[in-house]
């Protein structure tokens, strides 16, 4: 069964650092990007950008770019979504899902998620 | 504010037929195939529509996508309570080089 297993919930301080992960299995890990979505409380899905984990090359949404660290280590399977300096409007939903593209195909759509990681800032 | 504009709720009685529009851009829609995800509350959101009009293996037929130059639709046809969800389109977008949402639609069977 190919799925994505994320890290668990986690509750920072403003300008504490923090790093949650993103483990794939059931499927060759390098051969699909894994992308990061964020959910506010009572918000919709934003993209905040991708890796592709053959190569790390990384792509991030202009809104992300900056405030947060996509990365990935094939040799375990798993990504990363990493914040220097946390403040309490980081505080949301995380999601990691594959960005699958079918063999020959020109486009991509996410078809596996994870449960999602709950971050919380506050003071 | 959102690339993709969807309407922000939708409702209809069981059996009903309830339809979503996203409209984009050439940037996005435009040029690359659009996605429907739906979350149930407290879930993960779910792939349902890939590539403008095909679902996914198990998604059932009630279910439907189409697009027409920059806009796309998703029709739920024979509405069923357990589709009371959060809907989202999503695209590429060219120009902003990343993957784009819609804001989503809140559907509600009455």
């Amino acid at each position: 069964e190919v799925q994505l297993v994320q890290s668990g919930a986690e509750v920072k301080k403003p300008g504490e650092s923090l790093r949650i992960s993103c483990k794939g299995s059931g499927y060759r890990f390098t051969t699909d990007w894994i992308s990061w979505v964020r959910q506010m409380p009572g918000k919709g899905l934003e993209w905040m950008g991708r890796i592709d984990p053959s190569d790390s090359y990384t792509n991030y949404s202009p809104s992300f770019q900056g405030h947060v660290t996509i990365s990935a280590d094939k040799s375990i399977s798993t990504a990363y979504l990493q914040w220097n300096s946390l403040k309490a409007s980081d505080t949301a939903l995380y999601y990691c899902a594959r960005h699958f593209q079918p063999l020959g195909a020109s486009y991509y759509y996410m078809d596996v998620w994870g449960k999602g990681t709950t971050v919380t800032v506050s003071s | 504010q959102s690339v993709l504009t969807q309407p922000p709720s939708a409702s209809g009685t069981p059996g009903q037929r309830v339809t979503i529009s996203c409209s984009g851009s050439s940037s996005n829609i435009g040029v690359n195939t659009v996605n429907w995800y739906q979350q149930l509350p407290g879930t993960a959101p779910k792939l349902l529509i890939y590539s403008d009009n095909q679902r996914p293996s198990g998604v059932p037929d009630r279910f439907s996508g189409s697009k027409s130059g920059t806009s796309a639709s998703l029709a739920i046809s024979g509405l069923q309570s357990e589709d009371e969800a959060d809907y989202y389109c999503a695209a590429w977008d060219d120009s902003l080089n990343g993957y784009v949402f819609g804001p989503g639609t809140k559907v509600t069977v009455l």
